[in-house]
């Protein structure tokens, strides 16, 4: 079974602080995704990666940034946290290769809450 | 014309009964739909997908309607059961590598 496993089920920080969110997949995806849900909304991108050291912005990256070192591992930084970035967290992994859309796997969310 | 449509935004099903799902979209290029279920607490999962080449396509008692005309797509659910309650998602997506564009999500809630 593939794993998309992120770090913190839920998270409390505080107005003005570094935050790290850490998705790792376990299957050897090359596509990796954030998203952010929100109710009424749905998910939506905030960036994605096709390969190490490559990313691209969704569409909502304004107070975000990504970094992925490793195949594996996607990580979604926010440099200065402010209320508005409360919220559930998703990470998703994609096979890569191929011309065609496959299905993506998802993580179990991390809850954020900025007070 | 990235967006995808979906409704209702809630609905409330007898056990037994049909539930559906609707969804609209733009962009003709998108050649990938799939249904995501996310249980309370959960992240969202794969229910079903189609491509478009097709009309129908049937996996137990769920079903997507597809019709590539009007530009739209929606779930149909036989015989709701509690277990079935979850917010659904449709998506859409067009080539490879490319992200997925999602609806804003449906709730439903079957009565016991």
């Amino acid at each position: 079974d593939v794993k998309v496993t992120q770090s913190s089920r839920y998270l409390v920080k505080r107005t003005g602080e570094k935050v790290f969110l850490e998705c790792v997949q376990d299957m050897d995806h090359e596509n990796m995704f954030w998203y952010r849900q929100d109710p009424g909304l749905g998910l939506r991108l905030i960036y994605f990666s096709y390969d190490v050291k490559m990313k691209e912005k969704g569409d909502i990256p304004e107070g975000y940034s990504v970094s992925r070192e490793k195949k594996e591992r996607f990580s979604l930084i926010l440099e200065s946290a402010s209320t508005n970035q409360t919220s559930m967290y998703l990470c998703a992994s994609q096979p890569g290769g191929g011309e065609r859309s496959t299905e993506a796997f998802f993580g179990q969310g991390t809850r954020l809450t900025v007070v | 014309q990235q967006q995808v449509k979906q409704s209702p935004q809630s609905l409330i099903v007898q056990k037994g009964g049909i539930s559906i799902i609707n969804c609209a979209y733009e962009n003709t290029a998108f050649d990938y739909f799939p249904w995501y279920q996310q249980f309370p607490g959960k992240g969202p999962a794969l229910l079903i997908a189609i491509r478009p080449d097709v009309s129908e396509k049937k996996e137990g008692r769920f079903t997507i309607s597809f019709n590539k005309s009007a530009k739209q797509f929606s779930l149909h659910i036989m015989d709701s059961q509690p277990g079935d309650s979850a917010t659904y998602f449709c998506a859409a997506s067009k080539g490879y590598g490319q992200n997925f564009v999602f609806g804003p999500g449906t709730r439903l809630s079957v009565l016991p």
